[in-house]
């Protein structure tokens, strides 16, 4: 199964763009990597995926290495309700251990 | 958008009991999944059905038990219930393929005293 690494946690100004990067070099060619995010003790909620190419939805974009050997999640402008726990997740169903982001104003 | 709805939303029980949680699933959906996340833990994957069938396993415990219904819906049926398992019990459902979503309900808080 793949892995993932991802900061434990970063900091955000409000307004500011946030990275949040996640090593997943495991990653085998079919499996897509999704984000999620979980604000405290709700149910994760899903942010984007992809596979090979770029991607941009409403909520956010991703940007995923050539090699698929990593990705970054892009809020382009952070608010203080984007505080949560950011999960990259290359198969599916299991969730590592992911990054705290604090959105401070 | 009908989400996932999880029942009871909250449940305390006394150890060596037994909890059921229930799962429906956002309608035409037909993949459900069962996490555990404890205190201060990421959630952990315990089980998944496809179509009424077990299609994937994690850390369930033998304790444990799921099953999924012809309607979709799910139950996680836990027994001889203890106190490590107090934890928020989070459903998820999608459509089976490896590149759909899974969709997430609020979960059910369970504590056992």
């Amino acid at each position: 199964d793949a892995k993932t690494t991802q900061p434990p946690s970063m900091d955000c100004a409000e307004g500011r763009a946030a990275n949040l990067p996640c090593n997943h070099s495991t990653i085998s060619g079919n499996e897509y990597v999704y984000w999620y995010r979980q604000i405290h003790s709700q149910g994760p909620q899903y942010i984007i995926h992809g596979l090979k190419n770029n991607e941009t939805n409403e909520m956010a974009s991703l940007i995923i290495t050539e090699d698929r050997k990593s990705s970054t999640l892009i809020l382009p402008h952070a608010t203080l309700r984007d505080t949560a726990v950011y999960y990259c997740i290359p198969r599916w169903a299991v969730f590592g251990a992911g990054t705290i982001l604090r959105v401070k104003s | 958008a009908a989400g996932v709805i999880q029942s009871p939303r909250h449940l305390i029980k006394e150890k060596r009991e037994t909890a059921t949680l229930k799962c429906y699933p956002i309608p035409r959906h037909d993949t459900v999944y069962w996490y555990q996340q404890g205190p201060g833990q990421d959630p952990q994957f315990l089980i998944s059905f496809y179509e009424k069938m077990q299609s994937d396993k994690g850390s369930i415990p033998d304790r444990f038990s799921a099953q999924q219904f012809s309607d979709y819906h799910s139950e996680l049926n836990m027994s001889s219930l203890e106190l490590g398992d107090s934890a928020l019990y989070f459903c998820a459902s999608s459509l089976k393929g490896y590149a759909n979503t899974i969709y997430f309900g609020e979960g059910s808080w369970l504590t056992v005293v």
